[in-house]
């Protein structure tokens, strides 16, 4: 199974700024998965991340609010931009491990202020 | 609306208790999945069910998947305190473009 390292574990933002997240993976895939889990909720796809192509946003989610670039097969970020109270949310990396199981990074918790 | 509707959502038993988590819905998934989410950590797959009334068990725990493969469960027997966490059943489904979906999660805690 794949090793997946995310980063920052944990920030707090002011309203209005914007933050960065990586995701390193320790083997090359194809497909890299951004995941958002609001506080006591389950978690929601917001895009799948394409080596070579530009990502694949999920209803609901933006381009512009969460630009991802995935410039290898091994690394992945997504920008929270612009960011309110309501982005507060941990945001998961995650690959396909295959056979259709995910392995997912620890996470990246952001509280916006 | 949930694909998937998990219950109950939250959970506080004592240890040495068996417990039930249910995952349902009214499609038809091509296989269902359950993962445990530890707090700081992603979620972590503990088994992948197939087949219509498939039973697999992994130690204390016995996931079962419904016969019309639309609903699962989740029995832990003589619960222990590092069972404690997120359970979270997840599913492809060809209604959801064949992505993975997932469920609300079953918060557990296990008391000494």
């Amino acid at each position: 199974s794949a090793v997946i390292s995310q980063k920052p574990s944990r920030d707090i933002c002011q309203r209005g700024t914007s933050l960065t997240i990586q995701c390193q993976v320790d083997s090359q895939v194809t497909m890299m998965f951004w995941y958002r889990q609001q506080p006591g909720q389950s978690l929601t796809l917001i895009a799948t991340a394409n080596q070579g192509s530009e990502a694949t946003y999920e209803s609901g989610f933006v381009i512009d609010k969460f630009p991802i670039s995935r410039p290898n097969l091994t690394f992945s970020t997504l920008t929270v931009s612009n960011m309110s109270p309501e982005d507060s949310s941990i945001y998961l990396c995650s690959v396909n491990v295959g056979a259709n199981v995910l392995t997912f990074g620890a996470g990246s918790r952001l509280t916006v202020l | 609306t949930q694909l998937l509707e998990q219950s109950p959502q939250f959970l506080s038993i004592q240890e040495g208790e068996n417990l039930t988590v249910y995952c349902n819905s009214s499609s038809v998934f091509s296989s269902l999945q359950w993962y445990r989410q530890e707090p700081g950590e992603g979620p972590v797959l503990l088994v992948t069910v197939v087949t219509g009334g498939e039973v697999k068990k992994l130690k204390r725990l016995t996931f079962q998947f419904g016969d019309a493969r639309k609903d699962s469960s989740l029995h832990i027997t003589a619960a222990q305190p590092g069972d404690t966490g997120l359970y979270l059943c997840a599913g492809y489904s060809m209604e959801y473009g064949n992505k993975l979906v997932f469920g609300a999660g079953t918060i557990l805690r296990v008391k000494s």
